[in-house]
């Protein structure tokens, strides 16, 4: 059965420091997701992404966020300058269409920043 | 805005009996899309069942069916015949037809009794 994939599975960062999260998404999903939570929380939506363009973004998705599909598969989350509270899971997501389909979840990059 | 509230951090079940997770949303946009999903302490997120504003129908997968009411905008899920592994955050989630981004609530742990 098809999964979404991400990498690392754990990530431990310097305060400053750029982290880069990598997401494989499933292959003939046309939408994609960035989600964090951070510990004990709930989920919060960061950023959707469509046709090679962000679609929606939220409040948390400043200019230290980015997000890039570099190719066919892989999706990334970048962020910059890490803070000590961009520690939590980033989940990253897709889905096959919009609105009617559910989304399909990784198994989550834990990022902590230190 | 959209909103949604889950008003019970946790709740206790016993194995083979039924539970019911509430879920109330807030919008004003006639089409929309609402979905549960399982996290447990694994921590992977994992789709449960999902029920579109105008489906005329309650949605139902298995063990899981979805108490739609839609004049009250509530969402609850019904898990019949608890089971030990159903032990898990439960998080309920709303994507409005506008926007590409999904919502969650604050989740509600259950836990499941021998």
């Amino acid at each position: 059965e098809p999964e979404v994939t991400q990498t690392p599975s754990h990530q431990v960062t310097q305060m400053g420091q750029e982290v880069i999260l990598r997401c494989v998404p499933i292959s003939n999903h046309l939408y994609f997701y960035w989600y964090r939570q951070i510990l004990g929380q709930k989920v919060e939506f960061l950023v959707s992404f469509y046709n090679n363009e962000i679609s929606e973004k939220s409040e948390i998705f400043d200019d230290q966020f980015s997000v890039e599909r570099p190719d066919g598969s892989n999706f990334t989350l970048k962020i910059r300058s890490t803070k000590l509270e961009d520690s939590a899971m980033y989940f990253c997501a897709s889905s096959a269409s919009g609105l009617y389909n559910e989304q399909f979840f990784g198994p989550g990059t834990r990022l902590t920043v230190l | 805005a959209q909103k949604i509230t889950q008003t019970q951090p946790g709740m206790f079940v016993q194995e083979k009996e039924a539970v019911t997770l509430d879920c109330t949303y807030d919008t004003s946009d006639p089409s929309y899309g609402l979905f549960w999903y399982k996290q447990p302490s694994s921590g992977e997120m994992i789709f449960l069942i999902y029920q579109g504003s105008y489906d005329q129908q309650n949605a139902t997968e298995g063990r899981y069916s979805l108490n739609f009411q839609k004049a009250r905008k509530s969402a609850n899920l019904v898990i019949s015949a608890s089971q030990l592994g159903d032990s898990a955050m439960y998080f309920c989630a709303m994507r409005e037809d506008n926007n590409n981004d999904m919502r969650f609530g604050a989740g509600t742990r259950l836990t499941v009794k021998p």
